[in-house]
């Protein structure tokens, strides 16, 4: 099966700008996740999307996110106003099987 | 959302020796995954236990469920270099597929 392929692997951000992680290309997939790792960390999950919508979502998972799936491929994960915790590694998956390389963040 | 402690945090191998990580929960677990992540890399899925009591086997690992499914082992005998990195378990509600992650084995090795 395809893997997933998230763009781009590194992005450094100035604090309080916006950034968009994506997931790219996927197809015929209807249940996406994604995933946040700060440095040294555990996995913690964020959201879970089924048939474009949010499906359930964890408490850091605030206001300053959300995702869309704005042409039926690629799967966006936004951040409005980057704060200098959101520095992490952000891993897109489709299933518990196959995550992707991930969007390692640096907000500075 | 259920939670797993993970134990050792850190194991420093000896290669060729063997070691396990345990994965402990307080509430019976409908399953069980194990992920390797090697450093700078991403979770790579291992396996998954769904049977009471159940013993899977990869190379030279070996992963077993407890009989009362609020425990997970992971062993690996014969450690390599290529064993270095950070093994989670995972556990997913049943009503739900999101994962939620233990703290992680960090485990190194010495030639």
């Amino acid at each position: 099966e395809p893997e997933v392929t998230q763009t781009p692997s590194h992005q450094v951000t100035q604090m309080g700008q916006e950034v968009i992680l994506r997931c790219v290309p996927i197809s015929n997939h209807l249940y996406f996740y994604w995933y946040r790792q700060i440095l040294g960390q555990k996995v913690e999950f964020l959201v879970s999307f089924y048939n474009n919508e949010i499906s359930e979502k964890s408490e850091i998972f605030d206001d300053q996110f959300s995702v869309e799936r704005p042409d039926g491929s690629n799967f966006t994960l936004k951040i409005r106003s980057t704060k200098l915790e959101d520095s992490a590694m952000y891993f897109c998956a489709r299933s518990e099987a196959f995550f992707g390389q991930g969007t390692r963040l640096t907000v500075v | 959302g259920q939670q797993v402690m993970q134990i050792p945090q850190y194991q420093h191998v000896q290669e060729g020796e063997d070691f396990t990580t345990y994965c402990n929960s307080s509430t019976t677990l409908s399953n069980i995954q194990w992920y390797k992540q090697r450093p700078g890399g991403h979770p790579v899925f291992l396996i998954q236990l769904v049977k009471s009591g159940e013993v899977k086997k990869q190379k030279r690992l070996t992963f077993q469920f407890g009989e009362a499914k609020k425990n997970s082992s992971l062993h690996i005998t014969a450690t390599q270099t290529t064993d270095v990195g950070t093994y989670f378990c995972a556990v997913r509600r049943s009503n739900d597929y999101k994962l939620s992650f233990g703290a992680g084995t960090t485990v190194t090795v010495r030639a």
